[in-house]
């Protein structure tokens, strides 16, 4: 257990619906990353929040938007969902500011799926 | 572009026997490089965390080697058990820890399956 928990577990949706995903990180965990893990691949990091405040971004369109609260949860949005957008959907909390040494601790992911 | 390339792509042992991952960088500049395990429908768990000045880190029955002048980095596993069966991913991180994003770099993993 990492501490790190991910809401709702599964998920289903149809084309050009949006969808908000859900993260609590470990108390005290400054930094929350999201990654999107398509099946059989690596993890590819879409973006990562530090305090509140965008920290980061990967290669990943507009319509995939977060959030940070001070309560140390987040959420990941996604617009006009696509049917690539199916996979497992992966947030990440550390303690620093996201730094290249940050231990990170995953949750279990939540898996989307696009119809 | 940074890329990760790690091999086999699957593996398949009996319990008890050792086996060996390996993972291919090509990350510029390189600051570290982690394992982690991910079972199935779960999130990964780091195993080890190696910057440039360490060749081997252990953890338990996990052993990870780091050759920083070839870029390759291999996993060990010692004695393997049920419970290993998961899929193994190498992340390499580079070298911009400006605290202004998080740099790593995914392999796409290998997936080992140990069997009685």
């Amino acid at each position: 257990e990492t501490g790190v928990t991910q809401s709702p577990t599964h998920l289903i949706k149809t084309r050009g619906q949006q969808v908000t995903l859900r993260c609590s990180s470990q108390s005290g965990h400054n930094t929350v990353s999201w990654y999107q893990q398509a099946l059989g691949q690596g993890p590819q990091f879409i973006f990562q929040y530090y305090r509140e405040e965008e920290n980061g971004r990967g290669n990943f369109p507009p319509r995939f938007s977060g959030l940070q609260f001070p309560n140390y949860s987040s959420e990941l949005n996604v617009n006009a969902l696509e049917l690539d957008d199916s996979a497992l959907y992966l947030c990440a909390s550390s303690l620093g500011r996201g730094g290249s040494t940050d231990t990170q601790y995953f949750g279990p992911g939540t898996r989307l799926t696009v119809l | 572009k940074n890329q990760v390339e790690q091999s086999p792509q699957s593996l398949i042992i009996l319990e008890g026997k050792n086996c060996t991952l390996q993972c291919n960088y090509t990350v510029s500049p390189f600051s570290n490089l982690r394992w982690y395990k991910q079972d199935t429908g779960r999130g990964p768990v780091s195993l080890t965390i190696m910057t440039f000045s360490e060749n081997t880190k252990s953890n338990g029955r996990y052993t990870a080697t780091l050759d920083a002048d070839t870029k390759q980095s291999s996993l060990h596993i010692t004695a393997s058990q049920l419970s290993d069966s998961a899929s193994y991913i190498c992340v390499v991180s580079d070298g911009f820890d400006t605290g202004g994003g998080n740099k790593l770099t995914f392999g796409t993993g290998t997936q080992l399956k140990v069997e009685l």
